[in-house]
Parts: structure tokens; C-alpha cells; sequence
């Protein structure tokens, strides 16, 4: 089974800029979501789908990152104006559970941003 | 606020020693605990995870010890070796959405 698919794996911009992740989930999982992974400390949940709808974006700073899950497949993430304290690993996860269900997470190899 | 605390943040241990890191949380409500493990570069992947009706699961060389009283549960790794050498996450989820808190992590160092 193929894993979760991120791309890219690397990017550097310079703060005010944009810049745009995008996730593939294993197929047929419901639920994707993103995380931002700083430096030295554990995955911070952003936004949660199941399907294309959204469960819960409440730790997503929304006057500069938005998301959206196209016929609930892909998912892209993006960051406008990016700000430097948005220098992280962003991580995509899937699962094929929905709500109440104990399902594994699974991860993605994540994209490393960094910003100037 | 960090309903996870994660302890220590880093260990180095001999091969063919015991690893373990121990977590603690606060919230009554969660009542799945997973442990992940993260090479560099790459995501966490799930190791093992419990839930708070038992209080130990064991695969492998890997045990989790859950005390619900205390809210604490803890990863033992026996046998330890240098390729189990990663940064081990606990976690927690709650509710319908099952949404995951992490820890801290620990960064494990096995020595050959």
C-alpha cells in the first residue's frame, strides 16, 4: 500500500511571502489531517477533514493559513503571508476511520519550511 | 497548555539495555494512548498504543505500562538496539473526532 505523499519536501522563502503544501492520502482513508511539527517538540494538529468536510480547524491561525480538501481526496495547505515563526515541518496524516474510531494515523514524510 | 508532558528529553542507553520514557496527562478524557516513532526526516509512525481498560500491552520488545490513577503510562523498550535509536512521541485522543496531543518527545540514543 502506498504511503501518504507530500510534496514539497523542502522549501525557503522569505517572510510576507506565500507558499503552498500539498498531501496525497492513502486511498480510500476519510480523514486527513495537518500538522505543524516545530523544532524539537511533538506534531501541533491544524486542521482535521473527513471527507471533504472539516472537523475541527480551531488551532488553525486563519488569518493566514487556509486548507481544503478537493472531492476529499488531496488536500492543500497554504501559508499567506508567511511569518518566521511558521519555520517548521508541516505533516500530513491519514486515516482510514472516522469519528469514534481508534484508527492509526498514518504519516507522511512532511515538507520542511523554512523562512528568511 | 500541554496536556501531554513527556519526560526525559533525551536518553542514552547501552545496547541490550531497557529504554523508557515516561508521560504523564491531565485530561480525564482521553482514553487512547498511541506511542509513535520518529526517524530524521521522516514522519512518526505508530509503534503501540493502549487503551485505559488495561494496564500493560506488550509487543514485541515493546511494553506500554498504563496507571490510570495516576495518569501516566510509560514506553519500555527491552533489549534496546542501536537501530531502535528515534524520537518516541506518546500521545493522547479524546472524543468523537479522535483528534491526537502529542508529548514532547524524547530523542532515544542506543550506544553499540
Amino acid at each position: 500500500e502506498a504511503g501518504v505523499a507530500q510534496s514539497p519536501r523542502y522549501k525557503i522563502i522569505e517572510k510576507r511571502q506565500s507558499v503552498a503544501f500539498w498531501c496525497n492520502p492513502i486511498s480510500g482513508h476519510a480523514t486527513l489531517y495537518w500538522y505543524q511539527q516545530i523544532l524539537g517538540q511533538g506534531p501541533k494538529l491544524l486542521i482535521q477533514f473527513q471527507n471533504n468536510g472539516v472537523v475541527d480547524d480551531s488551532q488553525l491561525p486563519k488569518d493566514r493559513f487556509s486548507a481544503e480538501r478537493l472531492k476529499g481526496v488531496d488536500s492543500t495547505l497554504k501559508i499567506q503571508p508567511a511569518k518566521l515563526e511558521d519555520s517548521a515541518v508541516y505533516l500530513c496524516a491519514s486515516s482510514f476511520g472516522t469519528t469514534y474510531s481508534n484508527q492509526p494515523q498514518h504519516f507522511g514524510d512532511g515538507t520542511r519550511l523554512s523562512i528568511l | 497548555q500541554q496536556q501531554v508532558k513527556q519526560s526525559p528529553q533525551s536518553l542514552i542507553v547501552q545496547k541490550g539495555g531497557i529504554s523508557i520514557i515516561n508521560c504523564a496527562y491531565e485530561n480525564t478524557a482521553f482514553d487512547y494512548f498511541p506511542w509513535y516513532q520518529q526517524f530524521p526526516g521522516k514522519g512518526p509512525a505508530l509503534l503501540i498504543a493502549i487503551r485505559p481498560d488495561v494496564s500493560e500491552k506488550k509487543e514485541g520488545r515493546f511494553t506500554i505500562s498504563f496507571n490510570k490513577s495516576a495518569k501516566q503510562f510509560s514506553l519500555h523498550i527491552m533489549d534496546s538496539q542501536p537501530g531502535d535509536s528515534a524520537t518516541y512521541f506518546c500521545a493522547a485522543s479524546k472524543g468523537s473526532a479522535r483528534q491526537l496531543t502529542f508529548g514532547s518527545g524524547t530523542q532515544l540514543t542506543v550506544l553499540p
